[in-house]
């Protein structure tokens, strides 16, 4: 399974941008990067995925490097509501499994 | 549509004892997975079935766990017997899968599994 890195924990104040980080040098070209959080006591939702491109929805933008060994999700103004674990996976076409690494537990602060 | 559904929320039985959960997935979602959470180990990805059929189950403990998934619309995962260190959370999720693409899942609340 294609491994993520990604922080433990990251702290942000309310209102305020966050940009969660993950690394993923070892993708292939036709791996997707799938976002998903994770709230208290619920089941992961997903969040946002892209390929190559850029890409925006009603939650969070999703912005990926030129060489796509790194991507960023970016939550443009955090809520209290954003407070969750936040998990960077790749989808690779070999299999239909999703792995879920450690994640980054995001902290947002009133 | 009411997201996939687990059902128990919670259950707390003896060691020994024969623990049974229960999922339905989205109608129209052809592939299903269980995953294990604990503080420990993280999310870990069980088994999944597409098409009703097991395509991967190396994520399965041991022999003690069993899944099944008989039609489109319901799947199990038996524990027998259940030992305290299979207390963890347990998640269903579901997914439309074309080839080798997955069209994102969508997990359950999840079964909280407390073996005493």
């Amino acid at each position: 399974d294609a491994k993520t890195t990604q922080p433990n924990s990251m702290e942000s104040n309310e209102e305020e941008p966050v940009h969660l980080p993950c690394n993923h040098s070892t993708i292939s070209g036709t791996d997707y990067i799938h976002w998903y959080r994770q709230l208290p006591s619920q089941g992961p939702e997903y969040v946002i995925h892209g390929l190559t491109s850029n890409v925006n929805n009603r939650m969070a933008s999703l912005a990926i490097a030129e060489d796509r060994k790194s991507s960023t999700l970016i939550l443009h103004r955090a809520t209290l509501r954003d407070a969750a674990v936040y998990y960077c996976i790749l989808e690779q076409l070999t299999g239909n499994q999703f792995y879920f690494g450690t994640g980054t537990s995001l902290t947002v602060i009133p | 549509d009411a997201g996939v559904i687990q059902s128990p929320r919670h259950e707390v039985t003896e060691m020994g004892q024969e623990v049974t959960l229960r999922c339905k997935p989205i109608s129209g979602h052809n592939s299903l997975f269980w995953y294990r959470q604990t503080m420990m180990r993280g999310l870990e990805l069980l088994i999944y079935f597409n098409n009703n059929v097991p395509i991967d189950d190396s994520g399965m403990p041991e022999d003690r766990f069993s899944a099944k998934m008989p039609n489109a619309s319901f799947s199990t995962l038996k524990i027998q017997p259940s030992e305290p260190r299979d207390s963890a959370v347990y998640f269903c999720a579901s997914s439309f899968t074309v080839g080798p693409r997955d069209y994102g899942y969508t997990f359950g609340s999840g079964t909280r599994l407390t073996v005493v």
